[in-house]
């Protein structure tokens, strides 16, 4: 099973600025997904991220908001851009470990609380 | 991917059986159900995952009726470490990438 670690665990960050959330994985994967937790919410999916091609992102995320990297099959990025009080939610990066494989690996999370 | 439906919240005690339904009733012929949770501060967890058959691993059993319209997941001896929000999922297995759709889930709260 794919051990995913996300850094940094929390911030807390001035409206107005950008974060930069790293996924790092401990082995090579196929698919990763950037999900979005409001708080009290459930998870929303922001954007399937593939090695050597730009992010799909769902309905309501757009490139410009939160640009991702992916530079290998093992790391992407996500970042927050221009923050204000509603992007404070948790941010988690999932993993597949092949095409089609039955089961999604989740980090820890990324808690970002926008003052 | 089909809508499913869940209490918001249970509550079980320790030792007990904790059974949590989920509906799916326009589930369609090639949508698997899955199970997640997400014990609090962390990110969700993989649970089990059926398409007809009941199935059963070390965490829990998946019993889905024969009209596929609901399932249970089924706790057999619930610990206040099963303390989470358990998410039912109906998914299309798909080698584009299995993007899953979280609903609101079911808060299961086990108690001493």
């Amino acid at each position: 099973s794919a051990v995913i670690s996300q850094k940094p665990s929390r911030d807390i960050c001035q409206r107005g600025t950008s974060l930069t959330i790293q996924c790092q994985v401990d082995s090579q994967v196929t698919m990763m997904f950037w999900y979005r937790q409001q708080p009290g919410q459930s998870l929303t999916l922001i954007a399937t991220a593939n090695q050597g091609s730009e992010a799909t992102y769902e309905s309501g995320f757009v490139i410009d908001k939160f640009p991702i990297s992916r530079p290998n099959l093992t790391f992407s990025t996500l970042t927050v851009s221009n923050m204000s009080p509603e992007d404070s939610s948790i941010y988690l990066c999932s993993v597949e470990d092949s095409p089609g494989d039955t089961e999604a690996f989740f980090g820890q999370g990324t808690r970002l609380t926008v003052v | 991917d089909a809508k499913t439906t869940q209490p918001t919240s249970m509550d079980c005690a320790e030792g007990r059986a904790a059974n949590l339904p989920c509906n799916h009733s326009t589930i369609s012929g090639n949508e698997y159900v899955y199970w997640y949770r997400q014990i609090h501060s962390q990110g969700p967890q993989y649970i089990i995952h059926g398409l007809k058959n009941n199935e059963t691993n070390e965490m829990a059993s998946l019993i889905i009726t024969e009209d596929r319209k609901s399932s249970t997941l089924i706790l057999p001896h619930a610990t206040l470490r099963d303390t989470a929000v358990y998410y039912c999922i109906a998914l299309r297995h798909n080698n584009a990438g299995n993007m899953l759709t979280f609903g609101g889930g079911t808060r299961l709260m086990v108690k001493p």
